[in-house]
């Protein structure tokens, strides 16, 4: 199994510009997760998904970040227009029900 | 609201020496599950391991063991033998029993010495 598979690893973008970010989730899983992570905050749950469907948006910063799942293969955390404060790791992650996440190797964004 | 909180930022353990990292959560649910994560200078999130709240025997995973204190709200994870990889950041992790929300501390970053 290949595990979470996060792209790209690295974004460096100009302040104003759309940045998005992907993840595909282990085959079989049925919920996803987008976490963002810096060293003033910590690991943030921004919103989680359960057979496609969103669960918990309450972590999403604002209106700039929109996340989708169209399919069980698939998710995508957009941020337009990106800001410097939006810099950081983050992080997908996906889990069969009532289990334990399994993390990607995360997409660190540096807005400029 | 449930909280997590990990009081050691930092600590350090000699090689071959065993390290207790300490957590303690904040809950009125009768039924979680409680994990511990590295996360290594790669940034990958690695399960280390998990314990379910229902059960009294402490989870080990090889040379990771924890102390789980229900009533004391206090999930601790002990390394044994220490090793030069298992120098990270150590985040503690709480579930409610029929969710799949995780909230996480704030992480301990451990240094091991040869």
């Amino acid at each position: 199994d290949a595990g979470v598979i996060q792209s790209p690893r690295h974004e460096v973008t100009e302040m104003g510009q759309e940045v998005t970010l992907r993840c595909k989730p282990i085959s079989g899983h049925n919920s996803l997760f987008w976490y963002r992570q810096t060293m003033m905050r910590g690991l943030e749950l921004l919103i989680y998904f359960n057979n496609n469907v969103p669960i918990d948006d309450s972590g999403m910063p604002e209106d700039r970040f929109s996340a989708k799942m169209p399919n069980a293969s698939f998710s995508t955390l957009k941020i337009q227009p990106s800001e410097p404060r939006d810099s950081a790791v983050y992080f997908c992650a996906s889990s069969p029900e009532g289990y334990e996440q399994y993390f990607g190797p995360g997409t660190r964004l540096t807005v400029t | 609201a449930q909280t997590v909180t990990q009081s050691q930022p930092e600590m350090s353990v000699q090689e071959a020496e065993t390290v207790t990292l300490s957590c303690t959560y904040d809950t009125s649910e009768s039924d979680y599950y409680l994990f511990w994560y590295k996360q290594p200078p790669s940034r990958q999130m690695i399960l280390v391991i998990r314990q379910e709240a229902y059960k009294q025997q402490n989870a080990t995973e090889n040379r990771f063991s924890v102390n789980f204190q229900k009533a004391a709200k206090s999930f601790s994870l002990k390394i044994s033998d220490s090793q030069l990889g298992d120098a990270a950041m150590y985040f503690c992790a709480y579930r409610v029993y029929n969710t799949d929300k995780l909230i996480f501390g704030t992480g301990t970053r451990l240094q091991v010495f040869p």
